[in-house]
């Protein structure tokens, strides 16, 4: 059975930093490209990530670029999120999610984990 | 940045029809991907490229893409179909994907 676990989330304060991990499961991780996508409290979704199987090509939103970074580590069939520089906005639910072989949409996707930036 | 745009809401009785739109500048030209998402729950893919239906989704669910507008159509509406209904494509111009505000569904 596919699974895609998320862990690492928490209660940081503004400025800190945060690492996020995302354990897959039930296919072969390195052939697939991942995301990372979050969720604030009552809002829609936000694209936060892109990172290809072979770690190659990576994308960040705007919003993120420059205090993200997204990495993965194949042999231990993991995604991350390291995450500095954490302002208010940025608390949200962060989920992973599977690409599918084709291209520009996610077939799956974890349950999320919770980051949430106060004082 | 590309904006995707949805209305916040639709209602609908049981047994008719939802048409929820997604717009975009020639949005004709892109691939459009949607997701339902209930309460509590992580997203769940009902339509890609387009008009494609994943595995188990009912064929109830549809979807449409011309000009401006990218339409979601669900046939025969459910109770279980409420739920928030995401739009999403790929902005090649910024090399990142984008998300509509999402429509929530409720039905009388």
């Amino acid at each position: 059975e596919m699974q895609l676990v998320e862990s690492g989330g928490g209660l940081v304060q503004p400025g800190g930093s945060l690492r996020l991990s995302c354990a897959a499961s039930g296919f072969t991780f390195s052939t697939y490209s991942m995301n990372w996508v979050r969720q604030a409290p009552g809002k829609g979704l936000e694209w936060v990530s892109y990172i290809s199987g072979s770690s190659r090509t990576i994308y960040y939103a705007d919003s993120v670029k420059g205090r993200f970074t997204i990495s993965r580590d194949n042999a231990k069939n993991s995604l991350y999120l390291q995450m500095n520089s954490l302002r208010a906005e940025d608390t949200a639910v962060y989920c992973c999610a599977r690409e599918t072989n084709d291209g520009g949409h996610f077939d799956y996707w974890g349950q999320g984990t919770l980051v949430t930036v106060s004082s | 940045s590309y904006v995707l745009t949805q209305p916040p809401s639709v209602s609908v009785a049981p047994g008719k029809t939802a048409r929820i739109t997604c717009g975009g500048n020639n949005i004709g030209g892109k691939s459009v991907h949607w997701y339902q998402q209930k309460p509590g729950q992580a997203p769940v893919l009902v339509i890609y490229y387009d008009g494609d239906r994943p595995s188990g989704i009912p064929e109830r669910f549809s979807g449409s893409n011309s000009g401006n507008t990218a339409t979601l159509t669900i046939s025969r509406v459910e109770a279980g179909d409420e739920a928030d209904y995401f739009c999403q494509v790929w902005d090649s111009s910024s090399a990142a994907y984008v998300f509509g505000a999402g429509t929530k569904v409720t039905v009388l």
